[in-house]
């Protein structure tokens, strides 16, 4: 069964540094997202992809944060300059079409120290 | 979005059968009824979508009454692995894009 991956699993950065993650969608699929969730929070939408460009972002997802599908395959989330609040598990999620379902990967979780 | 109401925990047993509630009272005519299951340190995972009537697969059942305001997921004979948390959805009729995740159902079960 197709799944999206993501790496790193684990990653720790200190404050100020920047960090990608990144992710593979689902190889048909067309719509693309990143989530996160904070530690015993609940799951939040970060931003949604699709045709090269962000079709719908958070008041999380602020000039710190920056998405892109650098080729075919991967989906990365970039982090310029994390703070001690961005630390939390991030999902990348994909779809084929609206209205379908959306996939989850295993996460990144991200310490920023 | 519509806005979801469902139990912050529910504690079973091996065996029996689980039931969990959702309201979704403001439930929009496009809108479908979405289930996801989490467990610790790891991404939700999709279990099942409805929009009326009863939706089966080969892990749980979705029952949705005429009205819609309501769902209920059944779990037949949970097993100790079945212990996670539980998250109603409802959008993705058309147009609409991200999840709104709630605080789900915290469902344990006991051997």
């Amino acid at each position: 069964e197709p799944e999206v991956t993501q790496t790193p699993s684990h990653q720790v950065t200190q404050m100020g540094q920047e960090v990608i993650l990144r992710c593979v969608p689902i190889s048909n699929h067309l719509y693309f997202y990143w989530y996160r969730q904070i530690l015993g929070q609940k799951v939040e939408f970060l931003v949604s992809f699709y045709n090269n460009e962000i079709s719908e972002k958070s008041e999380i997802f602020d000039d710190q944060f920056s998405v892109e599908r650098p080729d075919g395959s991967n989906f990365t989330l970039k982090i310029r300059s994390t703070k001690l609040e961005d630390s939390a598990m991030y999902f990348c999620a994909s779809r084929s079409r609206a209205g379908e379902t959306q996939y989850f990967g295993p996460g990144t979780r991200l310490l920023v120290l | 979005l519509a806005k979801t109401t469902q139990p912050i925990s529910m504690d079973s047993y091996e065996g029996q059968e689980v039931n969990i509630t959702c309201s979704h009272n403001n439930i929009a005519t496009n809108d479908y009824i979405t289930w996801y299951q989490q467990f610790p340190s790891q991404g939700p995972r999709f279990i099942i979508q409805g929009y009326k009537t009863k939706v089966t697969n080969e892990v749980a059942s979705l029952f949705i009454p005429a009205d819609r305001k309501s769902s209920t997921l059944s779990l037949p004979r949970v097993s100790l692995s079945d212990t996670a948390v539980y998250y109603c959805l409802v959008g993705l009729g058309d147009n609409t894009d991200k999840l709104i995740f709630g605080t789900g159902t915290r469902l344990q079960v006991f051997p």
